[in-house]
């Protein structure tokens, strides 16, 4: 059963446009996650937030920016696409450290 | 910090035979691994959590094995079939990946033929 929902699942727009994706868990998890996934399916970690609070920030592009209202929900900003951020973004949560992760069912993204 | 290989990239098996796929680490004092299932199109899913106590542990159709000493962690599907057609993806959590991140190996890509 879901309980990691994303939105939207797809999402085509041109080079230079925003976006933004969304994420919500309804599991009472204290941490929440964006992953990477891209073509040839590698998982690389962006951001993870821990009671609103960024704990994680791998090297990612400045146009890529986490936001979180509270602990239930993590969105994912892209300001001014590119071409290589064409993937597969998937969020995931979890409830304290070393614990498994649940994940979303992920958002497609094409940047043309 | 933690750094995780996987191998094969791609496996092809018949019906029935085994699938072995294998995940090397170089952190001594990782805890927690895990091996989650991506069918196309689909996220991951837990197929199995291990502590690092454990060393085989028994799933529904799979085994599981933790080799401490050499770092490896192996997923063996006995008598597979074409359902297992999947991306299988190991992880690894220590603290040294910073606040117990999971670290993932770079995916197995199964085919299971008819």
């Amino acid at each position: 059963e879901t309980a990691v929902f994303q939105t939207p699942n797809y999402h085509v727009t041109q080079v230079g446009n925003e976006v933004s994706f969304n994420c919500k868990q309804t599991l009472g998890h204290d941490t929440m996650y964006w992953y990477k996934q891209d073509s040839k399916k590698l998982l690389k970690i962006m951001f993870s937030y821990n009671n609103k609070q960024l704990i994680v920030n791998e090297t990612v592009p400045r146009r890529f920016s986490p936001q979180s209202s509270d602990k239930a929900h993590l969105n994912l900003r892209i300001k001014s696409v590119e071409p290589e951020d064409s993937a597969v973004y998937l969020c995931a949560s979890r409830q304290g450290n070393g614990n498994t992760l649940y994940f979303g069912e992920g958002s497609r993204l094409i940047v043309v | 910090g933690e750094q995780v290989e996987q191998r094969p990239p791609h496996l092809s098996v018949r019906e029935g035979d085994s699938a072995f796929i294998t995940c090397t680490y170089t952190d001594p004092n990782s805890y927690y691994f895990f091996w989650y299932k991506q069918e196309p199109g689909a996220s991951l899913q837990l197929l199995m959590k291990v502590f690092s106590s454990t060393e085989i542990n028994e799933g529904q159709g799979f085994t599981v094995l933790l080799n401490k000493k050499d770092k490896r962690l192996s997923l063996n599907l006995t008598a597979a079939h074409p359902g297992d057609s999947a991306a299988y993806f190991c992880a690894v959590s220590a603290a040294s990946s910073g606040s117990w991140q999971l670290i993932f190996g770079s995916g197995t890509q199964l085919t299971v033929m008819p």
